[in-house]
């Protein structure tokens, strides 16, 4: 069965880290470029972060540069998502998903991350 | 990085049909063929109904279509059912990043 799960949400204070994971299962996840994406509470969906199928590439959305850095661990099968410098903006459902043809092929169920004193 | 505009709601009666547009600029839906929509029921996961402007992938039915025409896409459902009330939304490839729009909620009448 092709999926993605993520774990590693939770509470944290702002300026704190987390950090997400997302394991892969079902399809070559070497071959495959993986995002993150989040929703905040009631909001629409917004593109956090895109990474290679290699890991050479690495693109951002503009609020998050210099404070979350995507990673993935190919043997793992295994993208993460390394949160710092939290603000109470960055609290939202984060999805992780494969990239299919310049699209978001396959989503997880997300994980909740919410920043708040 | 500004999000795409889709129309906050729209809405059709059983067997209707409904467009719902999608403009952007020529950095991303007019610069390329690699836009596509996605349909979230309340407390879901999105999943994709449109790629690549006009393909859709196995098992979404051929009610839901794609195009495109200059910096504005559209997706219209056809003959519409209940299941199809949702959030959808559309997304473009912008040089290496990719961009929403804001959504659109689907009523059913």
């Amino acid at each position: 069965q092709v999926q993605v799960v993520e774990s590693g949400g939770g509470v944290v204070q702002p300026g704190r880290s987390l950090r997400l994971s997302c394991v892969a299962s079902g399809f070559t996840f070497s071959s495959s470029a993986m995002h993150w994406v989040r929703q905040a509470p009631g909001k629409g969906l917004e593109w956090v972060t895109l990474i290679s199928s290699d890991g050479s590439n690495k693109y951002y959305i503009d609020s998050v540069k210099g404070r979350f850095t995507i990673s993935r661990d190919n043997s793992k099968n295994t993208q993460y998502l390394q949160m710092n410098s939290l603000r109470p903006e960055d609290t939202g459902v984060y999805y992780c998903a494969r990239d299919w043809w310049w699209a978001f092929g396959i989503w997880g169920q997300g994980t909740m991350v919410t920043v708040s004193s | 990085q500004s999000a795409l505009t889709q129309p906050p709601s729209a809405s059709g009666s059983p067997g209707q049909s409904v467009t719902i547009s999608c403009t952007g600029t020529s950095s991303d839906v007019g610069g390329y063929n690699y836009v596509s929509w996605y349909q979230q029921h309340p407390g879901k996961a999105p999943k994709l109904m449109i790629y690549e402007v006009s393909k859709r992938p196995s098992g979404v039915p051929d009610r839901f279509s794609g195009s495109k025409s200059g910096n504005t896409a559209s997706l219209t459902v056809s003959g519409l059912q209940a299941e199809d009330e949702a959030d959808y939304y559309c997304s473009s490839y912008a040089g290496g990043n990719r961009v929403f729009g804001g959504g659109t909620k689907l009523t059913v009448l």
